[in-house]
């Protein structure tokens, strides 16, 4: 399997406080990806990387920021957690991103619960 | 608005028979398809695409059907295996794009 690790693989958390969800690569790929799935709604983008220090908005973004410093590590803060964003996360690497026709590489998720 | 359908949440065949998972896109602009597969308390893996230029791609027991007029297409799983239960999720992308993903699949196969 793609060297995709994520961490915690569980938390909970209290509303109001921070948390950092980290995903750690060590493919050495471009893209990188957070998508959170919840029942009804699938997999959603919340945002992606598609280099050091460049990142990008996906459609569910609002409460959440990412920081890309280093090549292998995505990181994913949600400022002040809410229970709407009680959910499991998961993190995707691409080598090629949109020019792949083979897709993403995804971890084996986050899962956070809001309390 | 959702781009990519897939219309039923849940699926449930017997062993040996066929499994048809069916998703409805409306961006005419998606140039690439693919079907992801995710087991419980795992990350989804991928598992066949199709270009938009070809009407089929098979891969062993699978294989995806592209209906461009209709703007749909679908997974057959033959013959099915309880191996093959988990959730299935079709994704679409643009040229160059993210990938977008429908909500999922639950194929059950009975033994």
């Amino acid at each position: 399997d793609a060297g995709i690790t994520q961490s915690p693989r569980h938390k909970v958390t209290e509303t109001g406080t921070p948390v950092t969800l980290r995903c750690h690569q060590t493919e050495n790929h471009r893209y990188m990806y957070w998508y959170r799935q919840d029942p009804g709604h699938g997999l959603r983008l919340i945002h992606y990387s598609y280099g050091v220090k460049d990142t990008d908005k996906g459609e569910v973004s609002d409460g959440y920021s990412v920081s890309r410093s280093k090549t292998e590590d995505f990181l994913l803060t949600l400022e002040s957690a809410t229970s709407s964003q009680t959910s499991v996360y998961f993190c995707a690497i691409s080598e090629l991103g949109g020019r792949a026709n083979y897709g993403y590489t995804f971890g084996s998720g986050t899962r956070l619960t809001v309390v | 608005d959702q781009q990519v359908k897939q219309n039923s949440p849940s699926l449930s065949v017997q062993e040996g028979r066929i499994s048809i998972l069916n998703c409805d896109y409306t961006n005419s602009m998606f140039d690439y398809f693919l079907w992801y597969k995710k087991y419980p308390a795992e990350g989804p893996t991928f598992l066949i695409s199709i270009s938009s230029i070809k009407d089929k791609n098979e891969d062993g027991r699978f294989t995806v059907f592209l209906n461009k007029s209709a703007k749909h297409l679908s997974l057959h799983i033959v013959p099915s295996q309880p191996g093959d239960s988990a959730v299935y999720f079709c994704a679409a992308r643009r040229s160059q794009g993210n990938l977008i993903f429908g909500k999922g699949t639950k194929l059950s196969v009975k033994p």
